[in-house]
């Protein structure tokens, strides 16, 4: 069975903080992480993706692969009371042929003004 | 800039009905996928569709439910006996054919409730 796991939260941050977001994930073989932002009641809205180990840096959002530890996270810089949402970590395995994503359960963020 | 629309917003349903949950993916994508949310529960795929047909589906995708891409730009979902656990949020995504990395995009989603 094939797993991505998220701390629910919520996470709460003040305003202008760094949120950080983790995401483990099963399969060593996994290639592509997603980051959606969920907002109750709306559907996944993509922030960024990552392949590469590293970090990748977009805006106040960066996300960093750890593919040795099986670990993604995404920090969002100078948070906004618009940030919070549901972030949703979302991976794609590397079956052959395989493009579907599995998705964790997410983790709540809560940025207080 | 593009984006994936679906209709309608909500459905309502009695059980053993059948639905047909429509989207239009973005113009340009090659790659259509459908995937539920049930109320507080992990986003889940159902299944994938290229070149006209299944590429891929998970379990959750049985008998009972089926695709189409009945012209060059719908793309539907069709469950012909609806049971009351298919009460969820259903998304349409699209992804372009260019690059290897997957990009899904979402739509705004169907709201299917079955009594």
């Amino acid at each position: 069975q094939k797993e991505v796991e998220q701390n629910s939260g919520p996470l709460s941050v003040p305003e202008g903080a760094i949120a950080s977001l983790n995401c483990t994930y099963s399969d060593r073989g996994s290639q592509s992480f997603f980051w959606y932002r969920q907002y109750s009641g709306k559907s996944p809205e993509l922030i960024m993706f990552i392949y590469s180990n590293g970090d990748k840096e977009d805006g106040r959002f960066t996300a960093q692969l750890n593919k040795a530890s099986q670990y993604v996270s995404l920090l969002i810089r100078d948070s906004q009371p618009s940030d919070s949402a549901t972030y949703l970590c979302a991976v794609r395995y590397t079956d052959t042929g395989r493009r579907a994503l599995t998705f964790g359960s997410g983790t709540r963020l809560q940025v207080q003004p | 800039e593009p984006e994936v629309t679906q209709t309608p917003s909500h459905q309502v349903t009695q059980m053993g009905q059948e639905v047909i949950l429509r989207c239009v993916p973005i113009s340009n994508h090659l790659y259509f996928y459908w995937y539920r949310q049930i109320l507080g529960q992990k986003v889940e795929f159902l299944v994938s569709f290229y070149n006209n047909e299944i590429s891929e589906k998970s379990e959750i995708f049985d008998d009972q439910f089926s695709v189409e891409r009945p012209d060059g730009s719908n793309f539907t979902l069709k469950i012909r006996s609806t049971k009351l656990e298919d009460s969820a949020m259903y998304f349409c995504a699209s992804g372009s054919s260019g690059g290897s990395f997957n990009e899904q995009f979402f739509g705004p989603g169907t709201r299917l409730t079955v009594l």
